[in-house]
């Protein structure tokens, strides 16, 4: 079964500051997808990852994934409150399958 | 465009009951997914159906049963539940699946007594 780790569990961090969240996957994949979680709520599709090499941008988050290494990285730039959250990747296999990652509850701090 | 929807949004059942969820995707999208979310063990996958047939299933007992109509609204059941059905299930739609980006419904939040 494919598995997929995020790390860290818990991040909090200062408002202006930067970070990255990390996605492993354990099985060959080209399809990698970033998800936002608020408390009580829904998840929000943030990003697609289709290919080795692809990067994407939305306002103070960045995606990119290496299927090589089996890695992608959402990096947070100048963090702001409104981007806490908890933030999940998924990757599926061949079959249309989706693995979550644990998920990464983010607390920005003013 | 709507989001996608599911009903009802709580629910309380005693053990050994079954209940029925429903969820209405997006219009246009024919791949529908059921994920159950708890706090122990994360989002799990349930099931896709995608044009009224179940394409993929995950590694659930066969207590956890699902459908799709011809209008891509899909329904999930379990039956005779136990304390550690209780979770959010998640439903997403998608225009075929596969490699899209799936869109979530808000969830049902079930509780088994």
């Amino acid at each position: 079964e494919l598995k997929v780790e995020q790390n860290p569990l818990f991040l909090s961090m200062q408002e202006g500051k930067n970070y990255t969240i990390y996605c492993n996957y354990s099985t060959t994949s080209d399809r990698l997808y970033w998800y936002r979680q608020d408390p009580g709520k829904s998840l929000e599709s943030l990003f697609v990852l289709l290919s080795n090499g692809a990067v994407k941008q939305e306002g103070r988050l960045m995606a990119s994934l290496d299927t090589k290494a089996r890695l992608s990285t959402l990096h947070i730039t100048a963090a702001v409150h409104d981007l806490s959250a908890t933030y999940f990747c998924a990757v599926s296999n061949t079959g249309n399958q989706f693995y979550f990652g644990t998920g990464t509850s983010l607390t920005v701090i003013p | 465009k709507a989001g996608v929807t599911q009903t009802p949004r709580y629910l309380i059942k005693t053990r050994g009951q079954q209940v029925t969820l429903s969820c209405s995707p997006i219009s246009g999208h024919r791949s529908v997914s059921w994920y159950q979310q708890t706090p122990g063990q994360g989002l799990q996958f349930l099931f896709e159906y995608f044009s009224e047939t179940q394409r993929n299933k995950g590694n659930f007992p066969g207590r956890f049963s699902g459908r799709q109509f011809s209008n891509s609204r899909s329904e999930m059941n379990v039956s005779t539940l136990e304390l550690g059905d209780s979770a959010l299930y998640l439903c997403a739609s998608s225009v075929a699946g596969g490699s899209q980006a799936q869109y979530f419904g808000p969830g049902t939040r079930l509780t088994v007594l």
